[in-house]
């Protein structure tokens, strides 16, 4: 399958500072990126769609001014959590697919905010 | 509103026999349908997918059967391996190519040798 990868894989930061995360489509052009998240022992809640040179859809619930996600190309897609609080803690994973095929996963981004 | 269940949080089978996982879904809209399995702290790897015009879909040692009727498709694993071991999302759309995927809550499915 194809490969997508995530960094960094785990960050641990104080409260208040922001986080990037970013997701790459290592061996294909990825038309759509997914943000998702995933507390302990829960679901995948997509947070975000981001198509290559468009803004973003948040999902209901988001708050888009607090998770910052830029697609500048058709590989990279970037998931900035801004003055990060405790309850921002949790497991971030991106997916991406060409277009109209199957969504491929990173590895994930365990993030820790003290 | 839980539109994907996967109503077993776990799930113990013997090395070698057959692992049967559950999913239900709600929404009669939906019309895609896929099974990843995922490891602790790495992201879910793509499985097997149907589409809702198949009641079942085969690939190697999975396979994937739809009932549309009863909103239900599970997910056969024989012969059932150690490597198996892991959590198992059932997900759906609302086309093949759909942009947004509804995930159950995934059931662990641990091989005993």
């Amino acid at each position: 399958g194809a490969v997508v990868s995530q960094h960094p894989s785990r960050v641990i930061c104080k409260s208040g500072t922001s986080v990037k995360i970013e997701c790459r489509s290592l061996d294909f052009q990825a038309t759509t990126m997914f943000w998702y998240r995933q507390f302990p022992k829960q679901s995948l809640m997509l947070m975000a769609t981001s198509n290559e040179g468009s803004k973003a859809t948040y999902e209901q619930g988001v708050e888009k001014d607090k998770f910052l996600i830029n697609h500048a190309s058709l590989t990279l897609s970037t998931l900035t959590v801004t003055s990060a609080h405790p309850e921002d803690s949790s497991f971030y994973i991106c997916s991406a697919r060409a277009y109209q095929e199957t969504q491929y996963f990173g590895p994930g981004t365990r993030l820790l905010v003290l | 509103d839980q539109q994907v269940k996967q109503n077993s949080p776990s799930l113990s089978v013997q090395e070698g026999r057959i692992s049967i996982l559950n999913c239900d879904y709600t929404n009669s809209m939906f019309d895609y349908f896929l099974w990843y399995k995922k490891y602790p702290a790495e992201g879910p790897t793509f499985l097997i997918s149907i589409s809702s015009i198949k009641d079942k879909n085969e690939d190697g040692r999975f396979t994937v059967f739809l009932n549309k009727s009863a909103k239900h498709l599970s997910l056969h694993i024989v012969p059932s391996q150690p490597g198996d071991s892991a959590v198992y999302f059932c997900a759906a759309s609302l086309i093949q190519g759909a942009q947004k995927l509804v995930f159950g809550q995934g059931t662990r499915l641990t091989i005993n040798p």
